[in-house]
């Protein structure tokens, strides 16, 4: 699997749109790109997944660069509850692979009021 | 469906005892999986099932750690003759296997182990 650079740490205003950025300049054709989050003392949350388009949902929107490089992820309107770690993850999908996401250090944010 | 669920979720032990963990994955996911995770890191896979076969274990699972899914629904994770270095968080999750459920796993909240 591709590694993955983060930022250790960000800080966003409640209400502003938060920008976590990921590096991912290995990545290949066919691998992924996947957005976990983890609020203190939960299980890791899936948030979103994309290939090459840009992808949005409920909870969040991820812009991934022309040439897959790096990608994006948008809290739009963060909120205290939005504090968490967040892991961006590359990985392939593969009928015969198990999903052993690996996770790194990811980016801890702090939204503040 | 309430989710995947961990019991306990904490557990304090001494050195030596033996703990055994539960996990209740989402009832139609085929895939199961444990991860541990230290304080200030990320989660490390430790192994996975689809249905009841384990088809994967990481290096990390030594002799003293067994998991089981017998019947395909339920796991267990028991550590033999804990040591202090066994004090982590344990983490369960399921998925559909790919392409539906592919890397989209629901996590539980963990069982926090201490050992004395």
């Amino acid at each position: 699997d591709a590694k993955t650079t983060q930022p250790p740490s960000m800080d966003c205003a409640e209400g502003r749109a938060a920008n976590l950025p990921c590096n991912h300049s290995t990545i290949s054709g066919n691998e992924y790109v996947y957005w976990y989050r983890q609020i203190h003392s939960q299980g890791p949350q899936y948030i979103i997944h994309g290939l090459k388009n840009n992808e949005t949902n409920e909870m969040a929107s991820l812009i991934i660069t022309e040439d897959r490089k790096s990608s994006t992820l948008i809290l739009p309107h963060a909120t205290l509850r939005d504090t968490a770690v967040y892991y961006c993850i590359v990985r392939v999908v593969n009928n015969n692979a198990g999903n052993m996401l690996t996770f790194g250090g990811g980016t801890r944010l702090m939204v503040k009021p | 469906d309430t989710g995947v669920s961990q019991d306990p979720r904490h557990k304090i032990t001494k050195r030596g005892q033996n703990v055994t963990f539960r996990c209740d994955p989402i009832s139609e996911h085929n895939r199961l999986y444990w991860y541990r995770q230290t304080l200030g890191q990320g989660p490390e896979f430790l192994t996975y099932f689809q249905n009841e076969a384990q088809l994967e274990k990481s290096r990390l699972l030594s002799d003293r750690f067994s998991a089981e899914r017998p019947k395909g629904s339920f796991s267990t994770l028991e550590i033999q003759r804990t040591e202090q270095g066994d004090s982590a968080m344990y983490l369960c999750a399921s998925s559909l296997a790919p392409p539906l459920g592919a890397n989209v796993l629901t996590f539980g909240a963990g069982s926090r182990l201490t050992v004395l």
